[in-house]
């Protein structure tokens, strides 16, 4: 079966780095993307990863390897408004997204 | 990028009743979703309408349970019908991969509460 798999919830010092980790298994691989989405708001995409490495986009980065079904996504310089959840998902064969259940990261002052 | 517009942004309905939620695109799209979230929980995906054919629902979602229409390129609406208070949830539609929109946007979503 299809299966994300990442930590319910995390907390991080302000200012600090944090790691979010996914696997994933998906019938199939065209991506893994991951999301933001704050309470009460629609999940907004963050990055998008189809090759193995890391992909930097100003304090967030991403990184996958396909042969170990791994993803993270990296927070640097934490702000208290990256207080959110994290969504990861993978994309099946059939274009279709497979969803974690996301993580929840809580910044402390 | 796409822009996505939902109506209503929230509603109160009475057991048994019938909603009907709307979403507009601002761009011409092969395949908009149609997801719901329950509070605390990630997106569990309801259906895939795509225009000029029927909407392709998933597993432990029906079609009479949720009537799917997409008259164009850039509209669908999603209904929840006979509602009961475990339909409560935010209904989210979105457009997505394999569109020719590499990453998925969202709508705003609808937040409904089932008395």
């Amino acid at each position: 079966g299809q299966n994300i798999d990442q930590p319910t919830e995390m907390t991080a010092t302000e200012g600090a780095i944090v790691q979010i980790n996914c696997t994933y298994q998906t019938s199939g691989f065209n991506g893994l993307f991951w999301y933001q989405q704050h309470a009460g708001e629609a999940p907004t995409f963050l990055s998008y990863n189809v090759l193995d490495g890391l992909e930097e986009k100003g304090r967030f980065s991403s990184f996958l390897s396909r042969s170990k079904g791994y993803s993270y996504l990296l927070l640097k310089e934490l702000q208290m408004k990256d207080s959110a959840s994290y969504l990861c998902a993978g994309l099946d064969s059939n274009y279709q997204l497979i969803w974690g259940a996301g993580t929840k990261l809580i910044i402390k002052p | 990028s796409a822009v996505i517009s939902q109506k209503p942004s929230r509603d109160i309905c009475q057991r048994g009743t019938s909603l009907t939620i709307q979403c507009q695109v601002d761009s011409q799209v092969t395949m908009m979703f149609w997801y719901r979230q329950q509070p605390g929980q990630s997106l569990t995906l309801i259906a895939t309408a795509n225009q000029g054919s029927e909407a392709t629902y998933e597993s432990g979602f029906v079609i009479d349970k949720f009537p799917i229409s997409r008259p164009n390129l850039t509209f669908s609406t999603l209904t929840v019908s006979n509602m009961s208070p475990e339909d409560s949830s935010i209904y989210l539609c979105s457009v997505g991969p394999g569109t020719g929109i590499y990453e998925q946007y969202f709508g705003p979503g609808t937040r409904l509460t089932v008395t």
